[in-house]
């Protein structure tokens, strides 16, 4: 079993509709869970960063976790063609104080005017 | 806002050849890292170095990689013989904190063996 995966979609909505992106995840000792966004070609870009389950909003983004399902998801309201990435879930396994990033697949998304 | 640069952009080089990747993290930030992703494949971590030394490296980081900070503000990760596929997309990612800190990524060196 992969210890996180992601649909690699592609998954594409219309213009303001609401988007939700998952991941799941085998290691229970992930405590901490990220979404990047990357364009195409260029760096990941971290968008949340969150650590208890239940819901973390930011503008349009709301980042929920479920760990007793071993579930992240990440919701974009009322999307914008300039959303049109690819969404990353990332969480770190922590040895001596360092992290190591583990990767989901990425989710491409576009929203279409 | 401070931001995380790296050099060259695009790097093509022959089989065999050493390259160096050059890496500028946030400032204040401790804790260095460095990925790759294969075209079309997931980013996977290579490395991560503290306090002047590795803290972690992942199988793919063989005796071909190296990693050093030079000086205050580079990180470097060097291929000593360079193969086909190594090549890939190298980030460099820095954080401020470690198993809690949020890492930011660089652009990103789109490295090509031919």
């Amino acid at each position: 079993q992969k210890e996180v995966e992601q649909d690699p979609g592609p998954l594409s909505v219309p213009e303001g509709a609401i988007v939700s992106l998952n991941c799941t995840y085998s290691n229970s000792a992930f405590q901490y869970f990220m979404w990047y966004r990357q364009y195409s070609r260029k760096g990941p870009e971290l968008l949340m960063y969150t650590y208890s389950s239940g819901n973390k909003e930011d503008g349009r983004f709301t980042a929920q976790v479920d760990k007793s399902s071993k579930y992240i998801s990440l919701f974009i309201r009322d999307s914008q063609p300039s959303d049109s990435a690819t969404y990353l879930c990332a969480m770190p396994a922590v040895v001596q104080g360092a992290q190591k990033l583990v990767f989901g697949q990425g989710t491409r998304l576009t929203i279409n005017p | 806002e401070p931001e995380v640069t790296q050099t060259p952009s695009h790097q093509v080089t022959q089989m065999g050849q050493e390259v160096i990747l050059r890496c500028v993290p946030i400032s204040n930030h401790l804790y260095f890292y460095w990925y790759r992703q294969i075209l079309g494949q997931k980013v996977e971590f290579l490395v991560s170095f503290y306090n002047n030394e590795i803290s972690e490296k992942s199988e793919i980081f063989d005796d071909q990689f190296s990693v050093e900070r030079p000086d205050g503000s580079n990180f470097t990760l060097k291929i000593r013989s360079t193969k086909l596929e190594d090549s890939a997309m190298y980030f460099c990612a820095s954080s401020g904190a470690g198993g809690t800190g949020m890492q930011y990524f660089g652009p990103g060196t789109r490295l090509t063996v031919t």
